[in-house]
């Protein structure tokens, strides 16, 4: 069993649609958990990061962390063409950094 | 600009010849990282480096070696290269000492071993 499990999709949404995506894993030290756009032919970059359970707002995404049931989410909202890439959700573990396998995401206008 | 750098972007070599991809920072950050990316596995780290002379094994460290003398620089080294290490690879850098602290990814680096 992996230790971090993400659907890879792809999944395809209108413009304007909610998008919801998510991570189990089985390891319950991870300390940091985290969500990385990934363009296509370009390195990841952060989008959010989250320590505690919780929500964590910014802008059009929602990062959510349930620690008692091992289950981070990310949501967007009002999504846009533009936001068609592929999302990695990551857990960290002192400097060990787990990543989920990626969801391609594709926003049709 | 800040940024993280790698090279050669490209590089098709032949099984057991040694080969190094350099990666270089200029943000003064002291944590570095190797991943690799492979489809349906998604990234992976192969090795971490907290600071200089410091560093660690990811989840994937077989087959590569790295050091880390300079604080801007930490090479990543196949010393026999085999096809199974065919990969699209990233360097990346944060500073401090959690990742609550954004990670710079370089460009990548893809690699065919044939």
């Amino acid at each position: 069993q992996k230790e971090v499990e993400q659907d890879p999709g792809p999944l395809s949404v209108p413009e304007g649609a909610i998008v919801s995506l998510n991570c189990t894993y089985s390891n319950s030290a991870f300390q940091y958990f985290m969500w990385y756009r990934q363009y296509s032919r370009k390195g990841p970059e952060l989008l959010m990061y989250t320590y505690s359970s919780g929500n964590k707002e910014d802008g059009r995404f929602t990062a959510q962390v349930d620690k008692s049931s091992k289950y981070i989410s990310l949501f967007i909202r009002d999504s846009q063409p533009s936001d068609s890439a592929t999302y990695l959700c990551a857990m960290s573990l002192g400097g060990k950094l787990i990543f989920g396998q990626g969801t391609e995401l594709s926003v049709k206008p | 600009e800040a940024q993280v750098t790698q090279n050669p972007r490209y590089l098709i070599t032949v099984t057991g010849k040694k080969l190094t991809v350099t990666c270089s920072q200029n943000m003064n950050h002291e944590y570095m990282s190797w991943y690799r990316q492979d489809p349906g596995l998604g990234l992976r780290q192969i090795y971490y480096s907290m600071n200089v002379e410091v560093t660690d094994k990811g989840d994937v460290p077989e087959g590569y070696k790295v050091s880390r003398k300079e604080k801007r620089n930490f090479p990543l080294i196949l010393e026999s290269p085999s096809p199974n290490q065919t990969s699209l690879y990233f360097c990346a850098s944060r500073a401090g000492g959690t990742f609550q602290e954004t990670q710079y990814f370089g460009p990548g680096t893809r690699l065919l071993v044939l």
